[in-house]
């Protein structure tokens, strides 16, 4: 079936680093790629998306691009802040027959100033 | 945005009683509504998925006479623990889906004593 497979946490920079957190996918079909967020007590919140292969989502300084060769949908920051702490979490949704979102395990970015 | 609010946020119940979970979309209307389940470094597991006056679609596994889910308005929707046991202890996450994307709650923490 379906999965998402991502880097597990936490994953520890400083202020101002730079940083990747990796995810891959498996699908049978051509799925839309997804990061989420989930800041504490709160819910996921969408960070970014795309649809289809070199697609690249950006919002907040983040960016991801959708790569069919390698199935994977790295998230990247050149820069990353304290408000950045949180967890992030990939996810695949296939457009076809009853959508469901597939998640992977999430993982936790501490940033320290 | 789309707002999906939860309610309790946290509840500590006794082994054997039951436990209602609120779900609803403040300021949408919601064809369909998710319930997820998550454990401690573990991914969103999909438990269930609901519609509008429909019966709720269980995912594989998942006991439907356990977890009850009522979804009576297109704004709200319940999960109901029924019989909980400390196995049952976990975070439950609700999503509420309309065209233009799928939201998610801030989550429930149920421990069971």
């Amino acid at each position: 079936g379906d999965s998402v497979t991502q880097m597990e946490g936490p994953v520890t920079l400083s202020e101002e680093a730079f940083l990747t957190i990796n995810c891959t996918y498996t699908a049978t079909g051509y799925p839309s790629l997804f990061w989420y967020v989930q800041y504490p007590g709160e819910g996921l919140q969408l960070l970014l998306k795309a649809t289809k292969a070199d697609d690249k989502g950006s919002n907040k300084g983040f960016e991801a691009t959708y790569r069919k060769e390698t199935t994977s949908f790295h998230l990247e920051k050149g820069s990353v802040q304290v408000s950045d702490s949180a967890v992030y979490f990939c996810a695949s949704l296939l457009n076809t027959g009853f959508q469901k979102l597939v998640f992977g395990t999430g993982t936790r970015l501490l940033v320290s100033p | 945005g789309a707002v999906v609010s939860q309610h309790p946020s946290w509840v500590i119940c006794k082994s054997g009683t039951s436990v209602k979970i609120e779900c609803r979309s403040l300021d949408f209307q919601a064809t369909t509504m998710f319930w997820y389940r998550q454990f401690p470094k573990q991914s969103l597991m999909l438990m269930a998925t609901s519609n509008e006056g429909s019966k709720a679609t269980y995912e594989q596994g998942v006991e439907k006479d356990k977890f009850l889910i009522n979804h009576a308005s297109l704004t709200l929707s319940t999960l109901t623990v029924t019989s909980a046991h400390p196995e049952d202890s976990s975070f439950y996450i609700c999503s509420a889906r309309t065209l233009a994307g799928q939201y998610f709650g801030p989550g429930t923490r149920l421990t069971v004593t």
